[in-house]
């Protein structure tokens, strides 16, 4: 079964400060999704990648993804406050048969950025 | 564009009882996924529907069920209720099936005493 981890699982950061948030899965899979979650909200949609050596950018935030690693990261440039959240990252799940499919996501990186 | 609407937002039920909860999707979106959020066990998948059938099914008992009408506006429905099932609900709503990109709505708060 395909297994989604993300690390760390907590990250406290200052403003002006860079980071990285790794996404590692389990099984070959061809599509990763970012999510943003804050306090008591849903989940946004950040980033879809859909290919080997993708890389999508939003403000400060830059998504990658290496299928053949397995490994996507969520880099974070000169953070701040309102970064603060957790994030998610997604992997699509098809079962060996091909029949059935599910979003699998990791257990998700709260972020915290102080002044 | 309004995006995905779920009702109720919180409820609080006593174990045993059963809970139906309903998901409104983007307009024009044909499939709605359910999640269930704890905080031991996370983002878990529950099932998908599209066009009124379930096309995709996670781990969970058949006391988790749902249906899906001909508007794509969808339920899901809990029945004798366990206090392991308090939870956050969320449901997502896509364009196409399995793979499209989802979008979520605001969860309902589920309190199982």
């Amino acid at each position: 079964e395909l297994k989604v981890e993300q690390n760390p699982l907590f990250l406290s950061m200052q403003e002006g400060k860079n980071y990285t948030i790794y996404c590692n899965y389990s099984t070959t899979s061809d599509r990763l999704y970012w999510y943003r979650q804050d306090p008591g909200k849903s989940l946004e949609s950040l980033f879809v990648l859909l290919s080997n050596g993708a890389v999508k950018q939003e403000g400060r935030l830059m998504a990658s993804l290496d299928t053949k690693a397995r490994l996507s990261t969520l880099h974070i440039t000169a953070a701040v406050h309102d970064l603060s959240a957790t994030y998610f990252c997604a992997v699509d799940n098809w079962d060996s048969g091909g029949s059935n499919y599910k979003l699998t996501f990791g257990k998700g990186t709260l972020l915290t950025v102080n002044p | 564009k309004a995006g995905v609407t779920q009702t109720p937002r919180y409820l609080i039920k006593t174990r045993g009882q059963q809970v139906t909860l309903s998901c409104s999707p983007i307009s024009g979106h044909r499939s709605v996924s359910w999640y269930q959020q704890t905080p031991g066990q996370g983002l878990q998948f529950l099932f998908e529907y599209f066009s009124e059938t379930q096309r995709n099914k996670g781990n969970f008992p058949g006391r988790f069920s749902g249906r899906q009408f001909s508007n794509s506006r969808s339920e899901m429905n809990v029945s004798t209720l366990e206090l392991g099932d308090s939870a956050l609900y969320l449901c997502a709503s896509s364009l196409a099936l399995a793979g499209d990109t989802q979008y979520f709505g605001p969860g309902t708060r589920l309190t199982v005493l």
